[in-house]
């Protein structure tokens, strides 16, 4: 069975401080990683995807992905109260099928 | 990004009787999903909703207790059957296809809370 671990935290971060988050799975031939932000009460929203070794940077985003080493993580740089919520990684396992598996999520705060 | 909305936001409703919660989206797109969410935990998938097709329904879930209909590359329903307590939680659609790497993008949700 495919499978996505998340440490479930509580993460605290003082404001303005790097954030990092981390995602480990099970299968070595993965192709796609997402980060989904999920504030309470909302649906996920898409933030970051990652499909190729080494990082992908957008805004105060990093996603760092290592396929030799099955991790994928979220760097938010710069870290805002507004970041505070749930992080959820998705793993897209074979090519061609399309379904997600989730993570169980990492609930950051973001302290100021 | 495609609009997606969800109908109803949230429902309460009696053990034994059934939910049709309705996707639309503002665009055609190729996929849409069904998704769970227990409170407090992640999303697991219900099913797949092809166009034109019968669902593809992921392990232990069936299609007697979740029927999903699908019939453009807009709107798709998914109805939870006979209720229980155990079916309280978040049912989310989701729709992909209109990215390069077919990213998903969720709808907001419907909140549902069987007595």
């Amino acid at each position: 069975q495919k499978e996505v671990e998340q440490n479930s935290g509580p993460l605290s971060v003082p404001e303005g401080a790097i954030a990092s988050l981390n995602c480990t799975y099970s299968d070595r031939v993965s192709q796609s990683f997402f980060w989904y932000r999920q504030y309470s009460g909302k649906s996920p929203e898409l933030i970051m995807s990652i499909y190729s070794n080494g990082d992908k940077e957008d805004g105060r985003f990093t996603a760092q992905l290592n396929k030799a080493s099955q991790y994928v993580s979220l760097l938010i740089r710069d870290s805002q109260p507004s970041d505070s919520a749930t992080y959820l990684c998705a793993v897209k396992f074979h090519f061609g099928n399309e379904k997600l598996t989730f993570g169980t999520g990492t609930r950051l705060t973001i302290i100021p | 990004s495609a609009v997606i909305s969800q109908k109803p936001s949230r429902d309460i409703c009696q053990r034994g009787t059934s939910l049709t919660i309705q996707c639309q989206v503002d665009s055609q797109v190729t996929m849409m999903f069904w998704y769970r969410q227990q409170p407090g935990q992640s999303l697991t998938l219900i099913a797949t909703a092809n166009q034109g097709s019968e669902a593809t329904y992921e392990s232990g879930f069936v299609i007697d207790k979740f029927p999903i209909s699908r019939p453009n590359l807009t709107f798709s329903t998914l109805t939870v059957s006979n209720m229980s307590p155990e079916d309280s939680s978040i049912y989310l659609c989701s729709v992909a296809g209109q990215g390069t790497y077919n990213e998903q993008f969720f709808g907001p949700g419907t909140r549902l809370t069987v007595l």
